[in-house]
């Protein structure tokens, strides 16, 4: 089976650093995903992590262990419009790379 | 930047009757995906597409449920006789072919209703 989870919600302040955490427990795992989720929008790709450490993209980095089934996406210099939804996906091994999603954090940010 | 497209962006059916959810995928991938999320909830895998066949499907796709790539632009996704439980956004994605670290790509959705 598989088991991916994220906190519900979480809030921060314009301008700062906010650290949404995955755990996933699934058999079979062939990479991480993180996409952003405005409501009623569509997902959109953010990272991809498959190796353990750290991967930077800008304002945003994911990091992932897998001895641990743990992941983080990190958020430098929080805007206003980065509330959203953040969805942690697993993709699995074998097959034809089908994503199982978490039911995503919403983040809130304030000025 | 190429995107993928989908239409209607809302439809209302009654229920019982068949529904047809079209996509346009990015051009150049092969792989070809439908998920759905209802609403409040996680997005959720339904099948998986590619070289012309379903390549792996969920619980969820049962018997009433199809796929299809009736030309080399469009991947459709039917509904036979829907029910009140299919109320949900519908999601196509597709990905492109180079290294299974590709994204996959999500159009905005079909937000489908069922009355």
């Amino acid at each position: 089976g598989q088991n991916i989870d994220q906190p519900t919600e979480m809030t921060a302040t314009e301008g700062a650093i906010v650290q949404i955490n995955c755990t996933y427990q699934t058999s079979g795992f062939n990479g991480l995903f993180w996409y952003q989720q405005h409501a009623g929008e569509a997902p959109t790709f953010l990272s991809y992590n498959v190796l353990d450490g750290l991967e930077e993209k800008g304002r945003f980095s994911s990091f992932l262990s897998r001895s641990k089934g743990y992941s983080y996406l990190l958020l430098k210099e929080l805007q206003m419009k980065d509330s959203a939804s953040y969805l942690c996906a697993v993709r699995k091994s074998g097959g034809y790379n089908k994503l199982i999603f978490g039911a995503g954090t919403r983040l809130a940010v304030h000025p | 930047e190429p995107e993928v497209t989908q239409t209607p962006s809302h439809q209302v059916t009654q229920m019982g009757q068949e529904v047809i959810l079209r996509c346009v995928p990015i051009s150049n991938h092969l792989y070809f995906y439908w998920y759905r999320q209802i609403l409040g909830q996680k997005v959720e895998f339904l099948v998986s597409f590619y070289n012309n066949e379903i390549s792996e499907k969920s619980e969820i796709f049962d018997d009433q449920f199809s796929v299809e790539r009736p030309d080399g632009s469009n991947f459709t996704l039917k509904i036979r006789s829907t029910k009140l439980e299919d109320s949900a956004m519908y999601f196509c994605a597709s990905r492109s072919e180079g290294g299974s670290n590709q994204p996959q790509h999500f159009g905005d959705g079909t937000r489908l209703s069922i009355l």
